[in-house]
């Protein structure tokens, strides 16, 4: 059970927009910024956007983050096969004193 | 170039002890946090601890606390993972990664198959 909670998959075709959601409490989401990972198949997880809503240089900004009270999504426009992947959404928690991180979205280009 | 390389994969046996590296190059290596984390097969992502090697403040996630150790050698800017007694459920992914408010950059991992 992760302290973060996304949706287990999601999904759209090509072209298309898709969000993806994580929810966290008042100790972690709700009182530190957010990031997200992406973690293509058979590699190691590498940050995709930092401190809610930051790209680092070299991602494109088909990407996007945001974050609102305890919640954040992850909006990924113009969706393309490469974008398949699993995301995971990320934040420090105060009261466990270290970062935790939502369960993953496993996200399918159909 | 920020980088963390980690050592190779491991074969273990049960009850076997272990000891994995995470060497970092291109920065700082005292002046960021290094984090552990665990992916099963499978599974996502688990925080397992982290460390500052300027002066070994160490922090471990309850769920890995007395399970695991974390240590770093500033002297040759790498950290480690070690386990005194392996167990099957210890097969996994063993990530590196700098922290600094996000893991960036992450090591490239290494794999752990505990099997009699």
């Amino acid at each position: 059970q992760s302290v973060l909670t996304q949706p287990p998959s999601a999904s759209g075709t090509p072209g298309q927009r898709v969000t993806i959601s994580c929810s966290g409490s008042s100790s972690n989401i709700g009182s530190n910024t957010v990031n997200w990972y992406q973690q293509l198949p058979g590699t190691a997880p590498k940050v995709l956007i930092y401190s809610n809503n930051q790209r680092p240089s070299g991602v494109p900004d088909r990407f996007s983050g945001s974050k609102s009270g305890t919640s954040a999504s992850l909006a990924i426009s113009g969706l393309q096969s490469e974008d398949e992947a699993d995301y995971y959404c990320a934040a420090w928690d105060d009261s466990l004193k270290g970062p935790v991180f939502g369960g993953g979205t496993k996200l399918t280009v159909l | 170039e920020v980088q963390l390389v980690q050592s190779g994969a491991e074969v273990k046996k049960p009850g076997e002890s272990l000891k994995i590296s995470c060497k970092g190059s291109g920065y700082s290596f005292t002046s960021y946090w290094i984090g552990w984390v665990r992916q099963m097969p499978g599974k996502g992502l688990e925080w397992m601890g982290i460390i500052y090697p300027g002066d070994s403040d160490t922090r471990y996630s309850p769920s890995f606390q007395g399970q695991v150790t974390i240590s770093a050698d500033k002297s040759i800017s790498t950290a480690y993972l070690q386990w005194s007694s392996l167990k099957a459920s210890d097969t996994a992914m063993y990530y590196c990664a700098r922290h600094s408010s996000w893991f960036d950059p992450w090591g490239q991992g290494t794999l752990v198959t505990v099997s009699s």
